[in-house]
C-alpha cells in the first residue's frame, strides 16, 4: 500500500521560493502520475499540476509561469517549487498519487505541509 | 469561486440519511467525466471516499453512495454517526481548462 511523507520549508516570505518534497513507500514512483494540490485556509483545493517518472507534467495555466515539478526516481521522491510566492500563496499543500486511469481520482493524499507566506 | 459548486453546509441527526449536492455544468459533469468524493476529517488530509460516481475504495462503508446524471453529482450518507462529521469535497475535470482538474468548494456537515 503506497504511504506518502512530505516535508519543506513552512514560513516564507513574499518573493521566495515554495520547495517540498514528498517521498514515496511501498510503491514505485514510476508507475503512477504524481500530484500536488494545495488547500486554502477557508477549505476550498486547487490542482496545482502533475508529473511522472517520464518528466512529462501538466500545470494548472493560472500558475504555470511559476511552477516546476520534478521526479526523482533514484529516491522514489517527486517535488514541487513554486516561485516568487505572495502572501496569497498560503495554504496547505498536500502531494498525492493519481489514479492511473482515464478517470482520474486522487488516492493516497501525504499529510499535508502548511506553507505560510508573510513579510 | 470553485467550477463545481456544493452547499457550504449540511446538517442531521444521528441515524437519518443526508444528500450533498455537486453540481457542474455542461463543461465538466454534463459532458460526462467522473465525479470522485473525498471525506475530510477534522486536521486530517483528504481521503477518497468514493470514485468514478459510485465506486467505494475497499474499507469505506456501504452507508457511504454516490450517484451522478446529467450535470450534477450527489453523495448519499445513510444511518449517519457522529464520526461522519466532516468536510466532503468533490471533485471532476472540465474540458473548457484543457480537461484540468475541478474541485467544488467543499460541504462541511455537522452530526447534529
Amino acid at each position: 500500500q503506497v504511504q506518502l511523507q512530505q516535508w519543506g520549508a513552512g514560513l516564507l516570505k513574499p518573493s521566495e521560493t515554495l520547495s517540498l518534497t514528498c517521498a514515496v513507500s511501498g510503491g514505485s514512483i514510476s508507475e503512477n502520475y504524481w500530484t500536488w494540490i494545495r488547500q486554502y485556509p477557508g477549505k476550498g483545493l486547487e490542482w496545482i499540476g502533475e508529473t511522472s517518472h517520464s518528466a512529462s507534467t501538466n500545470y494548472n495555466p493560472s500558475l504555470k509561469s511559476r511552477v516546476t515539478m520534478s521526479v526523482d526516481t533514484s529516491r522514489n521522491q517527486f517535488s514541487l517549487k513554486l516561485r516568487s510566492v505572495t502572501v496569497a500563496d498560503t495554504a496547505v499543500y498536500y502531494c498525492v498519487m493519481s489514479s492511473n486511469t482515464s478517470s482520474n481520482w486522487f488516492d493516497p493524499w501525504g499529510p499535508g505541509t502548511l506553507v505560510t507566506v508573510s513579510s | 469561486q470553485s467550477v463545481l459548486t456544493q452547499p457550504p453546509s449540511v446538517s442531521g441527526a444521528p441515524g437519518q440519511t443526508v444528500i450533498i449536492s455537486c453540481t457542474g455544468t455542461s463543461s465538466n459533469l454534463g459532458e460526462g467525466y467522473d465525479v470522485h468524493w473525498y471525506q475530510q476529517l477534522p486536521g486530517a488530509a483528504p481521503k477518497l471516499l468514493i470514485y468514478a460516481n459510485k465506486n467505494r475504495p475497499s474499507g469505506v462503508p456501504e452507508r457511504f453512495s454516490g450517484a451522478r446524471s446529467g450535470a450534477s453529482a450527489s453523495l448519499v450518507i445513510t444511518g449517519l454517526q457522529a464520526e461522519d462529521e466532516a468536510d466532503y469535497h468533490c471533485q471532476s475535470h472540465d474540458s473548457s481548462l484543457n480537461g484540468d482538474v475541478v474541485f467544488g468548494g467543499g460541504t462541511r456537515l455537522t452530526v447534529l
